[in-house]
């Protein structure tokens, strides 16, 4: 398996504007999760899934972001509208079980800028 | 909720040198705990992951050990190589909001190795 997909790998956008970070999971794997990483916070979780659905949400920072799971091999991570303050290193993982329970394995992230 | 510490936050060392990293976490109700690698840019690689029943897990010259009742994790590095310079991260899995045991990651210890 290529391990965890992401695209894009870097996305310099300007304030307002949407923005689409997508992931692919590792085949089987019925867990995905994404990550937001910054200097002053690191890296925490924003929305996790077992299989396709969304199971918690609380780390989402706000109503302008929204993420959805079409189908076991695909995901998204939507900001709309994006804001300076979203630049962020965005990260999808993905694991057999929840995490606490089987090993997760990341993708490369997504370095995103608002400007 | 899971507090997890890292210490040193930055560490450089000549190449050749044994080193340890140190992990605490605040909830020792835990299953496992996984140690990632970050290169600069780039996305989380997975080192270890250690089961409570472990105690110990080994991977080439690195040796990660879990003691669940003083809520700490050591990672030990042999015979240090440039090549080992990176951010080291701990995770240990905790309480999440609603839902328990999903990752929950410390600043991290970049290390750094001289040739």
């Amino acid at each position: 398996d290529a391990g965890v997909i992401q695209s894009p790998r870097h996305e310099v956008t300007e304030m307002g504007q949407e923005v689409t970070l997508r992931c692919k999971p590792i085949s089987g794997h019925d867990y995905l999760f994404w990550y937001r990483q910054t200097m002053m916070r690191g890296l925490e979780l924003l929305i996790y899934f077992n299989n396709n659905v969304p199971i918690d949400d609380s780390g989402m920072p706000e109503d302008r972001f929204s993420a959805k799971m079409p189908n076991a091999s695909f995901s998204t991570l939507k900001i709309q509208p994006s804001e300076p303050r979203d630049s962020a290193v965005y990260f999808c993982a993905s694991s057999l079980f929840l995490q606490g329970y089987s090993e997760a394995f990341f993708g490369q992230g997504t370095r995103l800028t608002v400007v | 909720k899971q507090e997890v510490t890292q210490i040193p936050a930055a560490l450089s060392v000549p190449e050749g040198e044994n080193l340890v990293l140190n992990c605490s976490f605040t909830d020792s109700a835990i299953y496992n705990l996984q140690w990632f690698r970050q290169d600069p840019g780039k996305g989380l690689t997975s080192l270890l992951l250690i089961q409570s029943s472990q105690r110990e897990q080994t991977s080439g010259r690195l040796n990660a050990s879990l003691d669940k009742s003083s809520g700490r994790s050591t990672l030990y590095i042999a015979a240090s190589q440039p090549g080992d310079s990176a951010t080291y991260l701990c995770a240990p899995p905790g309480g999440y909001g609603g839902s328990q045991g999903n990752l929950i990651f410390g600043k991290g210890t970049k290390l750094s190795v001289k040739p």
